[in-house]
C-alpha cells in the first residue's frame, strides 16, 4: 500500500514568492493534516481536514497561508507572499476516520531567501 | 496550558546500553498518547498508541509505558539502526482534537 505522497520535496524560492506543496493521503484516509516542522522542533498543526471539511484550522496563518482539500483526496498548501520565517519543513499527514493514528509523508523543505 | 515536555533532548549510548526516553505532560482530557520515530529527512513514523494509565506496548526492542502524567520509552538492548529522534505526541483538548507533539528526544547509539 502506497504511503503519504508529497511534492515537491524541496523548494527554494525568494521571499514574497509565492508556494504551493501538494500532499495525496494514504487511500481511504479521510483525514488529512498538515503540519509545519521547524529544524530541532516537534510537528505543529496548521490545518485538519475531514473529507473536505476544514475543520481545525485556527493555527493556520490566515493572511498569508491558505489550503484546500477538492473532491476530500488530494490537498494543497499555499504561502502567498513567503516570509524569511517561513523556512521549514512542511509535512502531510493522514489517519483512517474514527482513528488518531496518523501517518506521516516525507515532507516538503522549503527554503525562502 | 497543554503541554508536551520530552526529555533528554540528546541521549548517546553504546550498542546494548538499555535507556529510557521520557515524555511528560499536561493535557485537558486525554484522547491518547504516541510515539513516533523520524529519520533524518523523512516524516514520522508511527510507533505506539497508549490510551489509558497502566498501558503497555512493545515493538521488538522498544517498550511503551503510559501513566497520568508521563510516558516512557524503553529502549532495550539499542543497535545503531536504532538511532533517530523519537518524538511524544498527545491528542486531547477541548473537544479531544487537538494534537501535541514534544520536541522530540535525539537518540544516539554507537557500535
Amino acid at each position: 500500500e502506497a504511503g503519504v505522497v508529497q511534492s515537491p520535496r524541496y523548494k527554494i524560492i525568494e521571499k514574497k514568492q509565492p508556494v504551493a506543496f501538494w500532499c495525496n493521503p494514504i487511500s481511504g484516509h479521510n483525514t488529512l493534516y498538515w503540519y509545519l516542522q521547524n529544524l530541532g522542533q516537534g510537528p505543529e498543526l496548521l490545518i485538519r481536514y475531514e473529507n473536505e471539511e476544514a475543520v481545525d484550522d485556527s493555527q493556520l496563518p490566515k493572511d498569508r497561508f491558505s489550503a484546500e482539500r477538492l473532491k476530500g483526496v488530494d490537498s494543497t498548501l499555499k504561502i502567498q507572499p513567503a516570509e524569511l520565517g517561513d523556512s521549514a519543513v512542511y509535512l502531510c499527514a493522514s489517519s483512517l476516520e474514527g482513528s488518531y493514528e496518523q501517518y506521516f509523508g516525507p515532507g516538503t523543505r522549503l527554503t525562502v531567501t | 496550558e497543554d503541554q508536551v515536555t520530552q526529555s533528554p533532548e540528546a541521549l548517546r549510548l553504546q550498542e546494548g546500553e538499555s535507556s529510557s526516553l521520557n515524555c511528560s505532560y499536561t493535557v485537558s482530557g486525554l484522547r491518547g498518547l504516541f510515539w513516533y520515530r523520524q529519520d533524518p529527512g523523512k516524516g514520522p513514523e508511527f510507533l505506539f498508541t497508549l490510551y489509558s494509565a497502566g498501558e503497555e506496548k512493545e515493538k521488538e526492542r522498544l517498550k511503551a509505558t503510559l501513566t497520568k502524567k508521563e510516558s516512557f520509552l524503553h529502549i532495550t538492548a539499542p543497535k545503531p539502526e536504532d538511532s533517530a529522534t523519537y518524538l511524544c505526541a498527545v491528542r486531547g483538548g477541548t473537544g479531544g482534537f487537538k494534537t501535541i507533539f514534544g520536541a522530540g528526544t535525539r537518540l544516539f547509539v554507537k557500535a
